[in-house]
């Protein structure tokens, strides 16, 4: 089955540390997401990536970095620059799958920073 | 200002009642997503929609784009419904804008 795949679920960094968030997916879909997920806010855009070796940052883009490399994957780096990055982390792809647009999303990264 | 708006923010059910949750957004699109997100944090599409209704079970999504609005409705609710449910919105150049989503609890 196509899906999106991030890794790890959780994931624990000391301050100073970066850490990357991987993800995954096989749909062959050309743009990806970077979301981040705070209680009581809706979804906010990190960095998006509409084709290969291209990404544009989003609203929140700054302690943070990415790259896509391959079509199938676009990890994020949180980087010791992010003052609170402890947060829900979504990954998501959207392309055409039988004549329609699709949007589908990773199972999430939880961050904690302690 | 947000480009999407959802209500109510919170929303406690009996089973077996009906449900509607809507969202208006100011931004022109191409297509309307409802997502729905249970604890632990996966989201799944539930129905992307351009224009008039669509049904899958006991749920029915609907889209007035004139209007700028839509409403999700459950009918005869159930406790596994329960979850928080997203609107989103595809805006120019593969833009997604979200509503911050409503939390439905439904009781037995």
């Amino acid at each position: 089955d196509g899906g999106i795949t991030q890794s790890p679920k959780y994931l624990f960094r000391k301050e100073g540390q970066n850490v990357t968030l991987s993800c995954e997916q096989n749909l062959n879909h050309d743009a990806m997401y970077w979301y981040r997920q705070d209680p009581g806010q809706g979804l906010r855009l990190i960095y998006y990536s509409q084709i290969v070796n291209d990404f544009q940052k989003g609203d929140i883009a700054e302690g943070y970095s990415v790259s896509r490399e391959k079509k199938e994957s676009f990890p994020l780096t949180v980087t010791s620059a992010q003052k609170n990055p402890t947060a829900f982390y979504l990954c998501a792809c959207t392309g055409v799958d039988s004549g329609a647009n699709v949007l589908t999303f990773g199972a999430g990264s939880r961050l904690t920073v302690l | 200002k947000n480009e999407v708006e959802q209500s109510p923010q919170n929303l406690t059910a009996q089973e077996g009642e009906f449900i509607t949750i809507n969202c208006s957004y100011s931004v022109g699109i191409s297509a309307l997503h409802w997502l729905q997100q249970h604890p632990g944090g996966g989201i799944v599409s539930l129905f992307m929609l351009s224009s008039g209704k669509k049904k899958h079970g006991r749920l029915i999504a609907t889209i007035n784009i004139q209007e700028k609005h839509s409403s999700l409705h459950i009918t005869a609710s159930h406790p596994r419904d329960s979850a928080v449910y997203i609107c989103a919105v595809r805006g120019a150049g593969n833009q997604f804008y979200f509503g911050t989503g409503t939390s439905l609890t439904v009781i037995p």
